[in-house]
């Protein structure tokens, strides 16, 4: 049973590139979500999906990001023109639903902007 | 809105000794509760989990009991291991059978001395 997969693992870049990572998820889970954390805080949700439907957003969210999830397998997180600030560990995580929706974690990619 | 709130960390114990990682939560309704840890270098793998009032999850040692009179869960584990030095996160969904964004606390390194 292999687990949630992300890559790149890690990321360096230059103010204003674009930036695309991949999720894998678990096979079969229909739930997946992504979340940002920075150093010293706990994740904080970003966004989510029900296989192929992005269902919620958050605020955190700003229009220089984008997500997908073609065929409600992999996803992608795509920011355009990074800035300093969007420095982190990006976190996917997936679900196969129920009560509670137990979320399985991926590595993570750690993204730089220089 | 929901929030966790952790104890500040750094911890540091001795082998043996008792842990206790204070948690606290603010939230409407009745969310499910978590905890995860991050082993060094590693992502977020569950650890336990609790779904309603006086609940207790458990998992390697360590239970936490939802209260909600008290709006906590605790981590506690009796004798400490020097592999359980790690950061603790704290988090809650909203329950139900819907899509259940986690929210964090921020986190709490614990160091185990041998």
């Amino acid at each position: 049973d292999t687990g949630v997969s992300q890559n790149p693992r890690h990321k360096i870049t230059k103010r204003g590139q674009n930036v695309t990572f991949r999720c894998d998820p678990i096979s079969e889970h229909n739930r997946l979500y992504w979340y940002r954390q920075t150093l010293g805080q706990g994740p904080e949700f970003l966004t989510y999906f029900q296989n192929e439907a992005q269902l919620e957003k958050s605020r955190l969210l700003s229009d220089r990001f984008s997500a997908e999830r073609p065929k409600g397998s992999f996803s992608t997180l795509e920011i355009q023109r990074t800035e300093q600030g969007d420095s982190a560990m990006y976190l996917c995580a997936s679900s196969f639903g129920g009560a509670p929706d137990t979320q399985y974690f991926g590595p993570g990619t750690r993204l730089t902007v220089l | 809105g929901n929030s966790v709130t952790q104890m500040e960390g750094p911890v540091t114990l001795s082998e043996e000794a008792f842990l206790t990682i204070n948690c606290t939560y603010t939230a409407t309704g009745y969310p499910s509760l978590f905890w995860y840890v991050q082993y060094p270098g590693e992502g977020l793998q569950l650890l336990l989990k609790a779904t309603k009032a006086d609940d207790k999850g458990s998992n390697k040692g360590f239970e936490a009991t939802y209260r909600k009179e008290t709006t906590s869960f605790h981590l506690e584990k009796g004798s400490v291991q020097v592999s359980d030095s790690a950061v603790y996160f704290c988090a809650l969904s909203d329950g139900g059978q819907g899509a259940q964004k986690l929210v964090f606390g921020q986190g709490t390194r614990l160091t185990i001395n041998p």
